[in-house]
């Protein structure tokens, strides 16, 4: 399967504790973005990369959240002290620089307890 | 960004062609219509873009009137498969600093026997 992969596809924490979630892009793509999508709405952008740079965090990705994607391959989202707000299904996509399609992966599914 | 509207929901029955429409008039010149598609518990996949008149691939057709202010994507002949929830987006996805996708609430289609 060469698509998009993310692991783990389920955590549970307690509230306190940190996660990290990891997603493999479709190889060659080089812009590598994360998204988190609650109950009953559509996909909100968190953080986007550009090879291993990080281009742009959105204003929902607080100081407890950090994302890296050190080899511009695989990338990690990381939550620290996690509550119970940010129970959500974090999904990561990948494309090619200047490509208007965007391939998701299934998604993490985490819920705090 | 272009805000897009769409109605919450819609019921078809197999084998019927569906059209689910999608308002976006703030959109600009540069913006380009795209669809995608979620099933329960994965991420979305890209359906069809567009940018104007008509554009047609092996799952769906997209039709934008003159005026760009809407759009309507249709499916042919349903199956029970197609019930999902259909994102339009607008956005500069080539020329734009990072071509992050945002999505609205959605379309829930319902497709009965």
């Amino acid at each position: 399967d060469t698509g998009v992969s993310q692991n783990p596809r389920h955590k549970i924490t307690k509230r306190g504790q940190n996660v990290t979630f990891r997603c493999d892009p479709i190889s060659e793509h080089n812009r590598l973005y994360w998204y988190r999508q609650t109950l009953g709405q559509g996909p909100e952008f968190l953080t986007y990369f550009q090879n291993e740079a990080q281009l742009e965090k959105s204003r929902l990705l607080s100081d407890r959240f950090s994302a890296e994607r050190p080899k511009g391959s695989f990338s990690t989202l990381e939550i620290q002290r996690t509550e119970q707000g940010d129970s959500a299904m974090y999904l990561c996509a990948s494309s090619r620089q200047g490509a208007g399609e965007q391939y998701f992966g299934p998604g993490t599914r985490l819920t705090v307890t | 960004l272009a805000k897009t509207t769409q109605p919450i929901s819609m019921d078809s029955y197999e084998g019927q062609e569906v059209n689910i429409t999608c308002s976006h008039n703030n959109i600009a010149t540069n913006d380009y219509i795209t669809w995608y598609q979620q099933f329960p518990s994965q991420g979305p996949r890209f359906i069809i873009q567009g940018y104007k008149t008509k554009v047609t691939n092996e799952v769906a057709s997209l039709f934008i009137p003159a005026d760009r202010k809407s759009s309507t994507l249709s499916l042919p002949r349903v199956s029970l498969s197609d019930t999902a929830v259909y994102y339009c987006l607008v956005g500069d996805l080539y020329t734009g600093a990072n071509s992050k996708l945002t999505f609205g609430k959605g379309i829930t289609l319902s497709v009965r026997p």
